[in-house]
């Protein structure tokens, strides 16, 4: 089967920068795929890579690496409101083509 | 546009009752997916609706789960009989296409937190 590892929990300072690992045991997706959900909110699509590499929106990078099965997001200049659940995520190929979810980290960014 | 609507918000049932979730999907979006996170844990796949037909029902628990979609727009997820580990949030998200490359995520809506009791 797949499965998508991350952290628990992290903790971070306000302004400071932080990364959440995502390692994966899968074959066969087109790409990493990350979200962010507040508690009791919506899980929202944050950044997706669809090739190996980094990709940058803003305050927010994610990188992956194919022959690492590993993939991870960067969120720099840390503020309260990123205080979240973050989700790695990938798109099976073939089949039905379905999103799995990592298991989640819960990000705590303290003043 | 509107996004993905969810109704209830919140249900609270005994053990042993039923209860439905509804979802409206955003309009014009042929994709339906249902999901459940559990205890704080991973968000896990119930299954996936192309329009009226159900695509991939491969993580719905047990029999004691039905989805339906009537006419490929807005789906319902009934249990029935509700169970103390039923309890979760269950989420909705829908998607325009399945492209075969690319993913511009899926838009989810605020979710049912469902306590069985």
């Amino acid at each position: 089967g797949q499965s998508l590892e991350q952290p628990s929990e992290v903790t971070a300072v306000e302004g400071a920068i932080v990364q959440i690992n995502c390692t994966y045991q899968t074959s066969g997706f087109y790409g990493l795929s990350w979200y962010q959900q507040h508690d009791g909110g919506a899980p929202t699509f944050l950044s997706y890579n669809a090739l190996d590499g980094l990709e940058e929106t803003g305050r927010f990078s994610s990188f992956l690496s194919r022959s690492d099965s590993y993939g991870y997001l960067l969120l720099q200049e840390l503020q309260m409101k990123d205080s979240a659940s973050y989700f790695c995520a990938v798109r099976l190929s073939g089949g039905y083509q379905k999103v799995t979810f990592g298991t989640g980290t819960k990000l705590q960014v303290i003043p | 546009e509107a996004g993905v609507t969810q109704f209830p918000s919140h249900s609270v049932i005994e053990k042993g009752q039923t209860v439905t979730l509804r979802c409206d999907p955003i309009s014009g979006h042929d994709n339906l997916y249902w999901y459940r996170r559990v205890m704080g844990k991973e968000i896990k796949f119930l299954l996936h609706f192309v329009k009226e037909s159900k695509q991939d029902e491969s993580g719905m628990p047990n029999n004691r789960f039905l989805a339906e979609r009537t006419g490929g727009t807005y789906s319902t997820l009934k249990v029935q009989p509700a169970e103390l580990e039923d309890s979760g949030v269950y989420f909705c998200a829908s998607s325009r296409g399945t492209g075969a490359r690319g993913d511009y995520g899926y838009t989810f809506g605020s979710g049912t937190r469902l306590t069985v009791v």
